[in-house]
């Protein structure tokens, strides 16, 4: 058990439709990242938080977008979905320190139908 | 970041050492080497990271070379369990470079 936790662990929804992932990292973790692991593409980076501010942007779309609230949990928004965005979603947790280990939740799987 | 060269799959026998092997021949001189493994669709799982000495931990070592080029991944005594894609990884320690680049990584396959 890494101690992040992701909610929910399946998504089933349709196209043109909205989701949120959420995200809650190991405690005393500061820093939130948002990754896609799509069967084509592999794992992608999409996004960094840190202490509630964006910290650095990866190929994320768009119609893509996060936030991390005071309370240090993250949510990741996707509008307009498309039969492409299927994937799992992984968020991880760090410390913050620049070389501190990420910690990897068990993802949120989704489909698009 | 670095690029990395890894085997795309590897064998090995239950209960002998796996050693996994990785090139990274552009490392800098500020830049970690981190090594991951996901299992089936899990959440990749930290396994061990260093930057210049070799380290150990309890679920494996890691040796990096002299000059930095290369390092491997030592796992002493595999289990089935331990059947995953091992993914290693160079990031840089400054500011704004703490996403991680994951590349196709090395299929092991533990064998009863």
């Amino acid at each position: 058990d890494s101690g992040v936790t992701q909610t929910p662990k399946h998504l089933i929804t349709a196209t043109g439709q909205r989701v949120t992932l959420r995200c809650s990292p190991r405690s005393g973790d500061l820093s939130v990242y948002w990754y896609q692991q799509s069967l084509d593409q592999g794992l992608q980076f999409l996004i960094q938080y840190y202490n509630g501010e964006e910290r650095a942007k990866g190929n994320i779309l768009e119609r893509f977008s996060a936030q991390q609230f005071p309370d240090l949990h993250s949510e990741l928004n996707l509008s307009s979905l498309e039969l492409g965005d299927s994937a799992l979603y992984f968020c991880a947790s760090s410390v913050g320190s620049q070389n501190q280990p990420q910690h990897f939740g068990d993802g949120t799987r989704l489909s698009i139908l | 970041d670095a690029k990395t060269t890894q085997p795309p799959s590897m064998d090995c026998a239950e209960g002998r050492a796996a050693n996994l092997p990785c090139n990274h021949s552009t490392i800098s001189g500020n830049e970690y080497v981190y090594w991951y493994r996901q299992i089936h669709s899990q959440g990749p799982q930290y396994i061990i990271h260093g930057l210049k000495n070799n380290e150990t931990n309890e679920m494996a070592s890691l040796i990096i070379t002299e000059d930095r080029k290369s390092s491997t991944l030592i796992l002493p005594h595999a289990t089935l369990r331990d059947t995953a894609v091992y993914y290693c990884i160079v990031r840089g320690s400054l500011q704004g470079a703490q996403k991680l680049v994951f590349g196709q990584g090395t299929r092991l396959t533990i064998n009863p």
